[in-house]
């Protein structure tokens, strides 16, 4: 069965440092999604993506953050100058088209010291 | 905007039980109603939805829900409980417009104890 994949499952970065979260979204989908999980807490939204650019974006994704899709297959979240309050599991997912369930990956748990 | 509100942080319920855990939405025009269900140190994992169609909708793992567009509830229900049924469990919402992304509750943690 196809699957989002995401690397690294965690990372561990220091205040200040910039960090690339990586997503292998499912091969025939076109729509793509970050959305993070702060311990504890609800699931939120960051940003949507199709046809190469963003469609969407919450107000939680401000200019620190970023997205690319690089190549054919990789979706990318960077983070420029990473804070404390940005630990969090952040989750990819992807969609074929927009009425279908979201396929989400296994996350990513950010650690900012 | 949409929203979703889960009343419950922990639902507790006796294995072979059925369960019931609630759900109820807010958005513009009709609903794209979602149940996801996470496990420890997991990702999200699709359990059914609602789009259109019957309002009783079945998933997976012996999984249902009922769309109650009056009262604006998606609740999800089972028969009979598992104790490996108990994980976080998450509503989400999307309006039918555009290219929305999924909005959450705030998820409800199942217990299901043998």
């Amino acid at each position: 069965e196809p699957e989002v994949t995401q690397t690294p499952s965690h990372q561990v970065t220091q205040m200040g440092q910039e960090v690339i979260l990586r997503c292998v979204p499912i091969s025939n989908h076109l729509y793509f999604y970050w959305y993070r999980q702060i311990l504890g807490q609800k699931v939120e939204f960051l940003v949507s993506f199709y046809n190469n650019e963003i469609s969407e974006k919450s107000e939680i994704f401000d200019d620190q953050f970023s997205v690319e899709r690089p190549d054919g297959s990789n979706f990318t979240l960077k983070i420029r100058s990473t804070k404390l309050e940005d630990s969090a599991m952040y989750f990819c997912a992807s969609t074929k088209i927009k009425d279908t369930e979201a396929f989400f990956g296994q996350g990513t748990r950010l650690t900012v010291v | 905007a949409q929203s979703v509100a889960q009343p419950e942080d922990q639902v507790n319920v006796a294995e072979g039980n059925p369960l019931t855990v609630k759900c109820t939405y807010s958005v513009s025009g009709n609903p794209y109603l979602f149940w996801y269900v996470q496990y420890p140190n997991r990702g999200l994992q699709f359990l059914l939805k609602y789009i259109t169609g019957d309002n009783l909708v079945k998933g997976s793992y012996g999984f249902e829900a009922e769309f109650n567009k009056s009262q604006t509830s998606f609740h999800l229900k089972k028969p009979s409980a598992l104790v490996s049924d108990s994980a976080l469990y998450f509503c989400a919402v999307r309006a039918p417009s555009g290219n929305t992304p999924l909005v959450f509750g705030k998820g409800t943690r199942l217990s299901v104890i043998a």
